[in-house]
């Protein structure tokens, strides 16, 4: 089966610029997950969907980040305006639902963006 | 809220040996899930293992099996036979939530 398809796999732009990420998760997969991975850690949760709706957005800095998962597919992760501290790989990431047990989620090979 | 501690910045291993990875968590929760997750350098994660906090047998996948402490909140990850494949950061997870600092695993021929 495909993968959780990401891009683009590299992005450099400059403090204060927007970007935006794209993710195609694996089909049928109803939950979907954005990860940021700063350099030496592990990745945090940002935002997870469960089909189109938001599940836990705890952790994303609403003020500069969004996201969203039109249709319950593909999903966008935008950054805007961008900081030097958002340097980091970001990582989306599905997973299948079942109501009985926590299914393992299935990575992308994310995407390393460098704000200059 | 819950926490994820691996205080093993970097290990080596020689190939054919046996390793373990430490992993300690926090929580209050009663049911929950484990995992341990490969990150290759070309950066895709992978699952390795996972372990649901209701069972009391450990998770076998293979080679890699884990030490799974409830009441001590620990879930160490053992990899039996290493092979040079197996270089990678390691992460231990609970749920697909929190995630630790990770391992860096060498296996040296």
């Amino acid at each position: 089966e495909a993968g959780v398809a990401q891009s683009p796999r590299y992005k450099i732009i400059e403090k204060r610029q927007s970007v935006a990420f794209w993710c195609n998760p694996i089909s049928g997969h109803a939950t979907l997950y954005w990860y940021q991975q700063i350099l030496g850690q592990g990745p945090k949760l940002l935002i997870q969907f469960q089909n189109n709706g938001v599940v836990d957005d705890s952790q994303l800095p609403k003020d500069r980040f969004s996201a969203e998962r039109l249709k319950g597919v593909d999903s966008t992760l935008k950054i805007q305006p961008a900081k030097l501290e958002d340097s980091a790989v970001y990582l989306c990431a599905s997973s299948f639902w079942r109501r009985d047990m926590n299914t393992e989620a299935f990575f992308g090979q994310g995407t390393r963006l460098t704000v200059v | 809220a819950q926490t994820v501690t691996q205080s093993q910045p970097e290990m080596s291993v020689q190939e054919a040996e046996t390793v373990t990875l430490s992993c300690t968590y926090d929580t209050s929760e009663n049911n929950y899930y484990l995992f341990w997750y490969k990150q290759p350098p070309s950066r895709q994660m992978i699952l390795v293992i996972r372990q649901e906090a209701y069972k009391q047998q450990n998770a076998t996948e293979n080679r890699f099996s884990v030490n799974f402490q409830k009441a001590a909140k620990s879930f160490s990850l053992k990899i039996s036979d290493s092979q040079l494949g197996d270089t990678a950061m390691y992460f231990c997870a609970f749920d697909k939530y929190i995630f630790g600092t990770g391992t860096r695993l060498k296996v040296l021929a």
